[in-house]
């Protein structure tokens, strides 16, 4: 199993251009989110997916969109990129369940100028 | 709302020492809690979760973690630090106001551990 796969790995855009960061699990798990790592305020929720055809909010989803076609692929889509939207992008996923693990992609180290 | 904090941005260890990364949370109902760990530039890894039963719960690569209910916290420990365990670690705590049923994860802002040889 490749696990959570992410591309690309590292990303330059400038002020105003858009972009989709792509998600892809392989081990049919349910629950899919992205979250958004900046120095010294840990994770942070984006947007979440708990199946197929069925998105909702986190807690800092502004500027981002997604679509949850197939259980394996989460992509996440940036409108007009910012220079606050400079971060490193992980993915995640895992079962449904009472305390499940989630598994985290490699990431995308993403800077907008 | 539900939060974790970790009141160290590093800890600094000498291999061979036993180690602790602290973490303590605020949560409404019992809490579901994980130790997660980063190595540069790659993602977060599961190291181990408390749900419910025994407070001292066993993890990877010898790490454990007791669970402290009247203290809140939940500190990652091992008896004996390798180099190799530097890392950056997180502490999380599941959060049911994201996620519908299941709940998301609420991360602290990590812990810099460094072992010195």
């Amino acid at each position: 199993n490749a696990g959570v796969t992410q591309t690309p790995k590292f990303q330059v855009l400038k002020t105003g251009q858009s972009m989709t960061l792509q998600c892809a699990q392989d081990m049919n798990h349910e629950y899919m989110s992205w979250y958004r790592q900046d120095p010294g305020m840990g994770l942070r929720l984006i947007h979440y997916s708990v199946g197929a055809g069925i998105t909702d909010q986190g807690e800092v989803p502004n500027g981002y969109n997604v679509s949850r076609s197939t259980t394996e692929d989460f992509p996440l889509r940036l409108l007009s990129a910012a220079p606050s939207q400079t971060s490193v992008y992980f993915c995640a996923s895992s079962g449904l369940g009472r305390g499940p693990v989630q598994y985290f992609g490699p990431g995308t180290r993403l800077t907008v100028t | 709302a539900q939060s974790v904090a970790q009141p160290e941005d590093q800890v600094n260890v000498a291999e061979g020492n036993p180690l602790t990364v602290k973490c303590t949370y605020s949560v409404s109902g019992n809490p579901y809690l994980f130790w997660y760990v980063q190595y540069p530039n790659r993602g977060l890894q599961f190291l181990l979760k408390y749900i419910t039963g025994d407070n001292l719960v066993k993890g990877s690569y010898g790490f454990e973690a007791e669970f402290n209910k009247s203290q809140t916290s939940f500190h990652l420990k091992k008896p004996s630090a390798l180099v190799s365990d530097s890392a950056l670690y997180f502490c999380a705590v599941r959060d049911p106001s994201y996620g519908g049923s299941q709940g998301n994860l609420i991360f602290g802002k990590g812990t810099k551990l460094s072992v010195k040889p």
